[in-house]
C-alpha cells in the first residue's frame, strides 16, 4: 500500500517563482496537514483540512495556500518563493480530523531549497 | 503561549535503558503523542496517552502526568536501530498538535 506520497522528492527553486508541492493519500482519511520542519525547531503546521472542501490556517500560513478538492489530494502552493521557505515539507493525514485523537501518517517529505 | 520542552540530545549504550522527558504547556489538552524520526525520513507514530499512567508497548513505554504537564518515553534493551530523533507533541483544545523540537538519541555500542 502506498499510504501517502509526495512529489517532488526535492527541488531547487529560484526566489520569486511559484511552485506546487503535491500530496496524495490512499487511506481515505478525512484530515490532511502540511508541516514544515526546520533544524532546531519542531514541526510547524502550515495549513490543514479536516475534510474535503474545507481548509484552515495553521501556525505559519503566510506565503502558502492549499486546496482540498477531493479526499485524496492536498496540494500546497508557494505563490512567490522566498529563501526563508527553504525547508523540508511533510504532508500528513489522519482518520478523524474533528476528534483529532488518531495518529497522523506522514509522507516521505519534500526538501525545498529557495535561492 | 504554547510550548513543548524536551532535551536536544541524549546518548545511551546499546542494551541499556533511556528515558526521554517532555514537558508541555498548551491551551487545553487532549493527549500526548510520541513519534520516532530517523534521519532523512518521515516521523512515525509510537504512542498516545490521554490518561495519567504508563502505557507499555514492547520495548517502548510512555508515561503521562496531566497535573504536572509531563510525559516521558522509556526505551528498554536499546538497539542500534533506536538511534533517531524522538518527537513529543501535545494536542491542544483545538485538536491541533503542538510539536517539540525533538530529542536526538545517539546509541553507542
Amino acid at each position: 500500500t502506498a499510504g501517502i506520497t509526495q512529489a517532488p522528492t526535492s527541488q531547487i527553486l529560484a526566489a520569486g517563482r511559484s511552485m506546487t508541492l503535491r500530496c496524495t493519500q490512499d487511506m481515505r482519511h478525512n484530515a490532511m496537514y502540511w508541516y514544515r520542519q526546520d533544524l532546531g525547531l519542531g514541526l510547524r503546521l502550515i495549513h490543514y483540512s479536516n475534510t474535503a472542501g474545507t481548509t484552515g490556517k495553521g501556525e505559519v500560513p503566510d506565503g502558502y495556500s492549499v486546496s482540498r478538492a477531493n479526499t485524496d489530494d492536498f496540494p500546497l502552493t508557494l505563490a512567490s518563493a522566498v529563501p526563508s521557505q527553504t525547508s523540508v515539507y511533510f504532508c500528513a493525514s489522519s482518520d478523524d480530523g474533528l476528534a483529532g485523537v488518531n495518529e497522523q501518517f506522514f509522507g516521505p517529505g519534500t526538501r525545498l531549497t529557495v535561492l | 503561549g504554547q510550548n513543548i520542552d524536551q532535551p536536544t540530545e541524549m546518548t545511551a549504550t546499546e542494551g541499556a535503558i533511556v528515558q526521554i522527558n517532555c514537558t508541555y504547556q498548551t491551551s487545553g489538552f487532549n493527549g500526548l503523542f510520541w513519534y520516532q524520526q530517523h534521519a532523512g525520513e518521515a516521523p512515525t507514530f509510537l504512542s498516545y496517552n490521554v490518561l495519567d499512567g504508563l502505557e507499555e508497548k514492547g520495548r517502548f513505554s510512555s508515561f503521562l502526568s496531566r497535573s504536572k504537564g509531563y510525559s516521558y518515553l522509556l526505551l528498554k534493551e536499546l538497539q542500534m536501530k533506536d538511534s533517531a530523533s524522538y518527537l513529543c507533541a501535545a494536542l491542544d483544545s483545538n485538536y491541533q498538535l503542538i510539536w517539540g523540537a525533538g530529542t536526538k538519541l545517539i546509541i553507542k555500542p
